[in-house]
């Protein structure tokens, strides 16, 4: 199994909603990332867990909230968005969490519109 | 981060060879180069990485200039499913930041 699940593909809520995107992975892999792409844009990195533990968070709004309940499992909270945060959104993993070494394999992403 | 310059666009006649070329000047001697392509509706795919070395793959052929300050993606037969934006990326560390991309099209 070399696949990246994302829940749900497509996802429409209002800016009072709460709402989760979820990514699993069963391939054994201890990183998993985050990235947000707009259209026509390339992919931009939100957060990396490594071994369930948050190592990188790039600056972003608190009104995302991601959580690494066990290795195979990604969730991302919503809370409050703005129009604005409509996009893409991709969950990756890779073995180590040192993509020099190896590659990320990325999911076929989460596509959010916030009226 | 090292940054990454491709051309935003390129264009290839199925069934010939495709050389996709990365300036990336300010790379650490450490820094991995990778590529990976997205096709249209679908999350990025990995293609190949290398460090100082060639490397080649099933996918594609990876050629690192011997300074490192560029290299070049080549697909040895364009077909049309690889029509898809192409990005090259410069390892920094633990995660990779994705650069513009250079889109390809393959005409028939």
């Amino acid at each position: 199994d070399t696949e990246v699940t994302q829940t749900p593909k497509h996802l429409v809520m209002g800016m009072t909603n709460k709402k989760s995107l979820k990514c699993e992975q069963h391939m054994g892999h201890r990183a998993m990332y985050w990235y947000k792409q707009k259209a026509k844009k390339p992919p931009e990195l939100m957060f990396v867990y490594s071994y369930e533990k948050l190592s990188i968070n790039e600056s972003v709004p608190s009104r995302f909230s991601p959580e690494c309940p066990n290795s195979s499992l990604l969730n991302l909270h919503l809370h409050a968005l703005q129009p604005e945060d409509s996009a893409l959104y991709l969950c990756a993993s890779s073995q180590e969490g040192l993509p020099g070494a190896g590659e990320l394999f990325f999911g076929e992403g989460s596509r959010l519109t916030v009226l | 981060d090292a940054k990454t310059t491709q051309p935003n666009s390129m264009e290839s006649n199925e069934e010939e060879p495709v050389h996709l070329p990365c300036n990336h000047s300010t790379i650490s001697g450490t820094d991995y180069i990778h590529w990976y392509r997205q096709l249209p509706s679908q999350g990025p795919e990995y293609v190949i990485h290398g460090l100082t070395s060639n490397v080649n793959n099933r996918m594609a052929s990876l050629a690192i200039a011997e300074d490192r300050k560029s290299s070049t993606l080549i697909l040895h037969r364009a077909t049309l499913r690889d029509a898809a934006v192409y990005y090259c990326i410069v390892d920094a560390g633990n995660m990779l930041t994705f650069g513009g991309g250079t889109r390809l099209m393959v005409k028939p």
